[in-house]
Protein backbone atom coordinates (compact mmCIF):
# COMPACT_ATOMS: atom_id res chain seq x y z
CA UNK A 1 0.00 0.00 0.00
CA UNK A 2 1.24 3.47 -0.89
CA UNK A 3 0.24 4.65 2.41
CA UNK A 4 -2.03 8.22 2.77
CA UNK A 5 -0.63 10.21 -0.44
CA UNK A 6 -1.04 14.00 0.05
CA UNK A 7 -0.70 17.05 -3.05
CA UNK A 8 0.18 19.26 -3.38
CA UNK A 9 3.36 18.28 -1.89
CA UNK A 10 4.26 22.53 -1.51
CA UNK A 11 1.91 25.28 -2.68
CA UNK A 12 2.70 29.28 -2.61
CA UNK A 13 -0.28 31.59 -3.18
CA UNK A 14 -1.09 35.35 -2.79
CA UNK A 15 -3.54 36.18 0.01
CA UNK A 16 -6.81 35.97 -1.11
CA UNK A 17 -6.59 32.57 -3.61
CA UNK A 18 -8.19 29.60 -2.87
CA UNK A 19 -6.24 26.86 -2.00
CA UNK A 20 -7.33 23.39 -2.15
CA UNK A 21 -5.47 20.78 -0.43
CA UNK A 22 -6.52 17.10 -1.64
CA UNK A 23 -5.94 13.72 0.09
CA UNK A 24 -6.11 9.84 -0.62
CA UNK A 25 -6.17 7.69 2.55
CA UNK A 26 -4.97 4.22 3.07
CA UNK A 27 -7.83 2.08 0.96
CA UNK A 28 -9.82 0.21 3.66
CA UNK A 29 -10.10 3.08 6.74
CA UNK A 30 -12.69 4.63 6.95
CA UNK A 31 -11.80 7.63 9.07
CA UNK A 32 -9.84 10.29 7.82
CA UNK A 33 -8.44 13.50 9.51
CA UNK A 34 -7.13 16.92 9.01
CA UNK A 35 -4.26 18.20 10.87
CA UNK A 36 -3.37 21.27 10.38
CA UNK A 37 1.34 22.13 12.18
CA UNK A 38 2.92 25.40 12.92
CA UNK A 39 5.76 26.38 15.03
CA UNK A 40 3.39 28.63 17.48
CA UNK A 41 0.19 26.18 18.10
CA UNK A 42 2.43 22.32 16.74
CA UNK A 43 -0.07 19.80 15.80
CA UNK A 44 -3.74 20.55 15.34
CA UNK A 45 -6.95 18.27 14.78
CA UNK A 46 -9.01 20.59 12.27
CA UNK A 47 -11.46 17.96 11.42
CA UNK A 48 -11.63 14.62 11.07
CA UNK A 49 -14.49 12.08 8.82
CA UNK A 50 -16.14 8.42 9.84
CA UNK A 51 -17.67 6.71 6.50
CA UNK A 52 -17.12 10.20 4.41
CA UNK A 53 -19.20 12.02 6.89
CA UNK A 54 -18.09 15.21 8.81
CA UNK A 55 -17.87 14.48 13.09
CA UNK A 56 -16.40 16.90 14.54
CA UNK A 57 -15.04 19.81 13.14
CA UNK A 58 -14.50 22.23 15.92
CA UNK A 59 -11.27 22.36 14.85
CA UNK A 60 -11.77 24.58 12.00
CA UNK A 61 -10.40 27.67 12.51
CA UNK A 62 -13.30 29.69 10.85
CA UNK A 63 -16.03 29.86 7.59
CA UNK A 64 -13.20 30.26 5.57
CA UNK A 65 -11.99 26.32 5.69
CA UNK A 66 -13.98 23.74 4.51
CA UNK A 67 -13.33 20.18 4.09
CA UNK A 68 -15.14 16.96 1.99
CA UNK A 69 -15.09 13.94 1.62
CA UNK A 70 -17.13 12.81 -1.47
CA UNK A 71 -16.32 8.96 -1.56
CA UNK A 72 -13.85 7.19 0.42
CA UNK A 73 -11.05 7.31 -0.92
CA UNK A 74 -10.28 11.13 -1.78
CA UNK A 75 -10.87 14.13 0.93
CA UNK A 76 -9.99 17.85 0.54
CA UNK A 77 -9.41 20.72 2.29
CA UNK A 78 -10.10 24.26 1.02
CA UNK A 79 -8.96 27.58 2.14
CA UNK A 80 -11.06 30.76 0.70
CA UNK A 81 -9.63 33.15 0.83
CA UNK A 82 -6.48 32.20 1.81
CA UNK A 83 -4.81 34.71 3.88
CA UNK A 84 -0.59 34.37 5.36
CA UNK A 85 -1.48 33.39 8.82
CA UNK A 86 -3.09 30.18 7.63
CA UNK A 87 0.64 29.45 6.39
CA UNK A 88 1.69 25.79 7.50
CA UNK A 89 2.17 22.33 7.31
CA UNK A 90 -1.18 20.35 6.85
CA UNK A 91 -1.63 16.58 7.23
CA UNK A 92 -3.95 14.24 6.51
CA UNK A 93 -4.35 10.65 8.04
CA UNK A 94 -6.20 7.58 8.31
CA UNK A 95 -6.99 4.83 10.11
CA UNK A 96 -9.74 2.12 10.52
CA UNK A 97 -12.15 0.82 13.71
CA UNK A 98 -10.08 -1.91 14.39
CA UNK A 99 -6.94 0.04 14.45
CA UNK A 100 -5.01 1.80 17.37
CA UNK A 101 -2.79 4.32 15.58
CA UNK A 102 -2.86 6.92 13.09
CA UNK A 103 -1.21 6.78 9.52
CA UNK A 104 -0.44 10.15 8.86
CA UNK A 105 0.25 11.88 5.15
CA UNK A 106 3.44 13.76 4.23
CA UNK A 107 1.92 16.68 4.29
CA UNK A 108 1.38 19.88 2.24
CA UNK A 109 3.82 22.62 3.36
CA UNK A 110 1.32 25.86 2.13
CA UNK A 111 2.93 29.19 2.36
CA UNK A 112 0.25 32.22 1.84
CA UNK A 113 2.54 35.38 0.68
CA UNK B 1 -7.58 13.25 26.27
CA UNK B 2 -4.81 13.22 29.53
CA UNK B 3 -2.38 16.37 29.87
CA UNK B 4 1.36 14.98 29.51
CA UNK B 5 4.46 16.31 30.20
CA UNK B 6 7.72 15.72 28.77
CA UNK B 7 11.01 17.13 28.27
CA UNK B 8 11.75 19.83 25.82
CA UNK B 9 14.58 17.84 23.89
CA UNK B 10 17.15 14.92 25.13
CA UNK B 11 20.66 14.04 23.23
CA UNK B 12 21.36 10.21 22.67
CA UNK B 13 24.97 8.85 21.54
CA UNK B 14 24.43 6.65 18.56
CA UNK B 15 24.35 2.99 19.80
CA UNK B 16 22.78 3.76 22.78
CA UNK B 17 19.44 3.06 24.51
CA UNK B 18 17.32 6.72 24.28
CA UNK B 19 14.91 6.53 27.64
CA UNK B 20 12.51 9.32 26.89
CA UNK B 21 10.04 10.12 29.84
CA UNK B 22 6.91 11.51 30.06
CA UNK B 23 4.41 12.56 33.57
CA UNK B 24 1.11 12.06 32.83
CA UNK B 25 -0.26 12.30 36.70
CA UNK B 26 -3.67 13.12 35.65
CA UNK B 27 -4.35 9.97 33.31
CA UNK B 28 -7.76 7.94 33.84
CA UNK B 29 -8.23 4.72 34.21
CA UNK B 30 -9.30 4.00 30.55
CA UNK B 31 -6.71 6.34 29.13
CA UNK B 32 -3.79 4.75 27.05
CA UNK B 33 -0.37 5.92 26.51
CA UNK B 34 0.20 6.34 23.05
CA UNK B 35 3.67 7.41 21.78
CA UNK B 36 4.10 9.27 18.34
CA UNK B 37 7.54 10.09 16.95
CA UNK B 38 8.03 12.86 13.98
CA UNK B 39 10.74 12.90 11.81
CA UNK B 40 11.88 16.65 10.58
CA UNK B 41 9.28 17.12 7.30
CA UNK B 42 7.30 13.75 7.33
CA UNK B 43 4.69 13.08 9.27
CA UNK B 44 4.06 11.70 12.99
CA UNK B 45 4.52 8.30 12.75
CA UNK B 46 3.12 5.60 15.61
CA UNK B 47 5.53 3.97 17.41
CA UNK B 48 4.00 1.69 20.26
CA UNK B 49 0.75 2.16 22.93
CA UNK B 50 -0.12 0.89 26.41
CA UNK B 51 -2.74 0.62 29.15
CA UNK B 52 -0.38 -0.67 32.38
CA UNK B 53 1.34 -3.46 31.04
CA UNK B 54 4.66 -2.61 29.56
CA UNK B 55 4.64 -3.26 25.75
CA UNK B 56 7.17 -3.69 23.53
CA UNK B 57 7.59 -4.40 19.74
CA UNK B 58 10.09 -3.85 16.80
CA UNK B 59 10.36 -0.20 17.01
CA UNK B 60 10.64 0.23 21.24
CA UNK B 61 9.58 -0.57 24.37
CA UNK B 62 7.31 1.17 26.50
CA UNK B 63 7.54 1.38 30.48
CA UNK B 64 4.27 2.36 32.43
CA UNK B 65 4.82 2.50 36.30
CA UNK B 66 2.34 0.63 38.47
CA UNK B 67 0.81 3.61 39.36
CA UNK B 68 0.57 4.82 35.74
CA UNK B 69 1.48 8.45 36.35
CA UNK B 70 4.44 7.96 34.42
CA UNK B 71 6.21 6.37 31.59
CA UNK B 72 9.49 5.81 29.58
CA UNK B 73 10.00 4.94 25.80
CA UNK B 74 13.13 3.20 25.04
CA UNK B 75 14.55 2.93 21.56
CA UNK B 76 17.43 0.07 22.97
CA UNK B 77 19.86 0.90 20.23
CA UNK B 78 19.52 4.52 19.12
CA UNK B 79 20.62 5.67 15.11
CA UNK B 80 20.66 8.64 13.23
CA UNK B 81 17.82 7.95 12.06
CA UNK B 82 16.16 8.20 15.34
CA UNK B 83 16.84 11.91 15.56
CA UNK B 84 12.82 13.47 15.82
CA UNK B 85 10.15 14.72 17.71
CA UNK B 86 8.45 12.20 20.12
CA UNK B 87 5.02 12.97 21.17
CA UNK B 88 3.54 10.99 24.47
CA UNK B 89 -0.17 10.93 24.37
CA UNK B 90 -2.62 9.95 26.70
CA UNK B 91 -5.82 8.75 25.25
CA UNK B 92 -8.90 6.64 25.10
CA UNK B 93 -8.74 3.61 23.16
CA UNK B 94 -10.86 4.67 19.85
CA UNK B 95 -10.55 7.76 20.28
CA UNK B 96 -7.09 7.28 19.70
CA UNK B 97 -8.13 8.49 16.15
CA UNK B 98 -8.99 11.82 18.04
CA UNK B 99 -5.38 12.66 19.10
CA UNK B 100 -4.11 15.60 20.61
CA UNK B 101 -0.11 16.37 20.40
CA UNK B 102 1.90 18.51 22.74
CA UNK B 103 4.82 19.67 21.89
CA UNK B 104 7.28 16.38 22.31
CA UNK B 105 10.52 15.97 22.88
CA UNK B 106 13.27 16.64 20.18
CA UNK B 107 15.56 13.98 20.47
CA UNK B 108 18.71 14.17 18.72
CA UNK B 109 21.22 10.62 18.43
CA UNK B 110 24.70 12.22 18.15
CA UNK B 111 27.49 10.14 16.07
Amino acid sequence: DAGVIQSPRHEVTEMGQEVTLRCKPISGHDYLFWYRQTMMRGLELLIYFNNNVPIDDSGMPEDRFSAKMPNASFSTLKIQPSEPRDSAVYFCASSSERLEKLFFGSGTQLSVL
Amino acid sequence: DAKTTQPTSMDCAEGRAANLPCNHSTISGNEYVYWYRQIHSQGPQYIIHGLKNNETNEMASLIITEDRKSSTLILPHATLRDTAVYYCIGAISGSARQLTFGSGTQLTVLP
